[in-house]
């Protein structure tokens, strides 16, 4: 199985900040990664796909990147409505594995 | 609209059995892969299940694998999710999901004595 792991677990960062949350996967899925926002009795909200594809209606702050085992979501100027959990997620393979999710808050 | 609706979770005891339902609007299942995906509670996102949009190729993850059958009904545009031999640990949100781009509201199961 393909390990995911995002770093950091949790982050505090001020409205306007440039944000980077970074996925390592434990070997290359060459860019069939997927970053997904996720809100507090939500579902989880697609909002990168393959790596860097922003999806129609996501904010143009929201960007990915990378490819083969070091991915990167950046937030540029962080709005109070981004406080909320992260996951990236390998579709490279089966079993399809997620990170264990980014925390970020807002101070 | 392009929506997903699950339904069938509930409280069942240890051993027990359910069956998930995931209603689709506005696109053909039979036209997509479709997952089932869970969230036990206060935890990370879990992938279950996957079924191809030809129907020709099926996976599990290996905690629900002989015990989760995922299938599909094109004609009531519908997937589902048969749980069998329950757990306290298959206790979650189940989700299920167009590929990555399109999710159900959840439904919740609990399997508790």
């Amino acid at each position: 199985d393909i390990q995911m792991t995002q770093s950091p677990s949790s982050l505090s960062a001020s409205v306007g900040d440039r944000v980077t949350i970074a996925c390592r996967a434990s070997q290359s899925v060459s860019s069939y990664l997927n970053w997904y926002q996720q809100k507090p009795g939500e579902a989880p909200k697609l909002l990168i796909s393959a790596a860097s594809n922003l999806q129609s209606g996501v904010p143009s702050r929201f960007s990915g990147s990378g490819s083969g085992t070091d991915f990167t979501l950046t937030i540029s100027g962080l709005q109070p409505e981004d406080s909320t959990t992260y996951y990236c997620q390998q579709s490279y393979s089966v079993p399809l594995t997620f990170g264990q999710g980014t925390k970020l808050e807002i101070k | 609209e392009v929506q997903l609706v699950e339904s069938g979770g509930g409280l069942v005891q240890p051993g027990g059995s359910l069956r998930l339902s995931c209603a689709a609007s506005g696109f053909s299942i039979n036209t997509y892969n479709m997952n089932w995906v869970r969230q036990a509670p206060g935890k990370g996102l879990q992938w279950v299940s996957y079924i191809r949009s030809s129907g020709s190729s099926i996976y599990y993850a290996d905690s629900v694998k002989g015990r989760f059958t995922i299938s599909r009904d094109n004609a009531k545009n519908s997937l589902y999710l048969q749980m069998n031999s329950l757990r306290d640990e298959d206790t979650a949100v189940y989700y299920c999901a167009r590929a990555g781009e399109i999710w159900g509201q959840g439904t919740l199961v609990t399997v508790s004595s």
